[in-house]
């Protein structure tokens, strides 16, 4: 099993939808949590970090976190075609900063 | 942040033969990271390069397939010897820098280069 599993896609909504993309993990030994937006041709990017249970929101972007159930959500409000990447949910191991990585999910929003 | 650059961004090489990837850093790093993406995989981590030290590889990757140098602090080029079509992926380059959206640290990585091999 590996440690941070996401489900590939593709994920297709039109624009305006709220989209969530979820990820679940197996070290219970993950401190902190991150999501990292991909676009195409391009290395990933920070979007945004979450350190303990509950929901983190940066604009039209939530981030939540269920330790108990070892499940990660990234919410997107009013979907964007620019918002079309691949997501990918990553958390370092306890005592490093390095991330274990999720497969990303790829996301297309259409106009 | 770190703004990274990678050469070359593709190539298309036959079986057998080997590719050195060049990344470039504009600021002094202690540490550059290889990951290898492949198509529907997670991004793997194939080693930590150190200047002045030999790199540390992770599990399932060795030197003689994927040598490492680190010559100063804002170079490294890995090379990926005696390729087969299974080495056909995207390679990048990253390193840790302070965070910008609220956390410690997080990983600033380069655009990538496309290897296909045939």
């Amino acid at each position: 099993q590996k440690e941070v599993e996401q489900d590939p896609g593709p994920l297709s909504v039109p624009e305006g939808a709220i989209v969530s993309l979820n990820c679940t993990y197996s070290n219970s030994a993950f401190q902190y949590f991150m999501w990292y937006r991909q676009y195409s041709r391009k290395g990933p990017e920070l979007l945004m970090y979450t350190y303990s249970s509950g929901n983190k929101e940066d604009g039209r972007f939530t981030a939540q976190v269920d330790k108990s159930s070892k499940y990660i959500s990234l919410f997107i409000r009013d979907s964007q075609p620019s918002d079309s990447a691949t997501y990918l949910c990553a958390a370092p191991p306890r005592g490093s900063y390095i991330p274990t990585f999720g497969r990303g999910t790829s996301l297309i929003v259409h106009p | 942040s770190a703004v990274i650059s990678q050469k070359p961004s593709r190539d298309i090489c036959q079986r057998g033969t080997s590719l050195t990837i060049q990344c470039q850093v504009d600021s002094q790093v202690t540490m550059m990271f290889w990951y290898r993406q492949q198509p529907g995989q997670s991004l793997t981590l194939i080693a930590t390069a150190n200047q002045g030290s030999e790199a540390t590889y992770e599990s399932g990757f060795v030197i003689d397939k994927f040598p490492i140098s680190r010559p100063n602090l804002t170079f490294s080029t890995l090379t990926v010897s005696n390729m087969s079509p299974e080495d056909s992926s995207i390679y990048l380059c990253s390193v840790e820098g302070p965070s910008g959206v609220g956390g410690s640290y997080e990983q600033y990585f380069g655009p990538g280069t496309r290897l296909t091999v045939t």
